[in-house]
């Protein structure tokens, strides 16, 4: 195991609803990164939270936010949710060297319905 | 060019195969080079990381080719157990340790 927990598992949520998922980043891991994978896709990059600020973002809109706490773990909020949101999200966490290996949780699959 | 392509897949190989995967990216400044396996409704796992011109570890060997900006993934004697999807990562040049991944190649090694 990588040391990395995420939570919920799965959710199931209506379109326009607001969710929020969390992620505990493997011990001594300051930075989390946050990935979309859609079915059949590779993991997209959505952002990066570094000793609590935001480090890097992909092309995702402002709906999509984060939050990382003074022990490193992280949120991830979804607002006005769309069909399109469906998806594994997939918390990382890596080690302060940076471009070293990166930890993944096991994700957790939102539905919306 | 997308900043990852891999071989759209997927491969279908018996045990004992030999199978290739390729990738590009189109960062030349890239330095480093992953690819990781995602086992179905699983997360991914490193595989192998490549920081010069490639790495071998038991089965698997990992070329660099910096002039091509090309990476493969060659996996020898196949096992069942190999049957998952491949993904080729590079770093992002945009934010700290983010990752960029291809879509990932399948493999499916039957008996």
């Amino acid at each position: 195991e990588t040391g990395v927990t995420q939570s919920p598992t799965h959710l199931i949520k209506t379109r326009g609803q607001q969710v929020t998922l969390r992620c505990s980043s493997q011990s001594g891991h300051n930075t989390v990164s946050w990935y979309q994978q859609a079915l059949g896709q590779g993991p997209q990059f959505i952002f990066q939270y570094y000793r609590e600020e935001e480090n890097g973002r992909g092309n995702f809109p402002p709906r999509f936010s984060g939050l990382q706490f003074p022990n490193y773990s992280s949120e991830l909020n979804v607002n006005a949710l769309e069909l399109d949101d469906s998806a594994l999200y997939l918390c990382a966490s890596t080690p302060p060297r940076g471009n070293t290996e990166a930890f993944f949780g096991q994700g957790t699959r939102l539905t919306v319905v | 060019r997308k900043e990852v392509e891999q071989d759209p897949g997927p491969f279908n190989v018996p045990e004992g195969a030999t199978v290739a995967f390729n990738c590009t990216y189109s960062n030349s400044a890239s330095q480093s080079f992953f690819w990781y396996r995602q086992d179905c409704r699983k997360e991914p796992k490193l595989l192998m990381s490549v920081y010069s011109s490639g790495n071998e570890d038991g089965r698997f060997t990992a070329q660099l080719n910096r002039a091509s900006q090309y990476i493969s993934l060659l996996i020898r004697d196949s096992k069942l157990s190999d049957s998952a999807t491949y993904l080729c990562v590079v770093p992002s040049n945009q934010a700290g340790t983010a990752l960029i991944f291809g879509k990932g190649t399948t493999l499916s090694v039957s008996s």
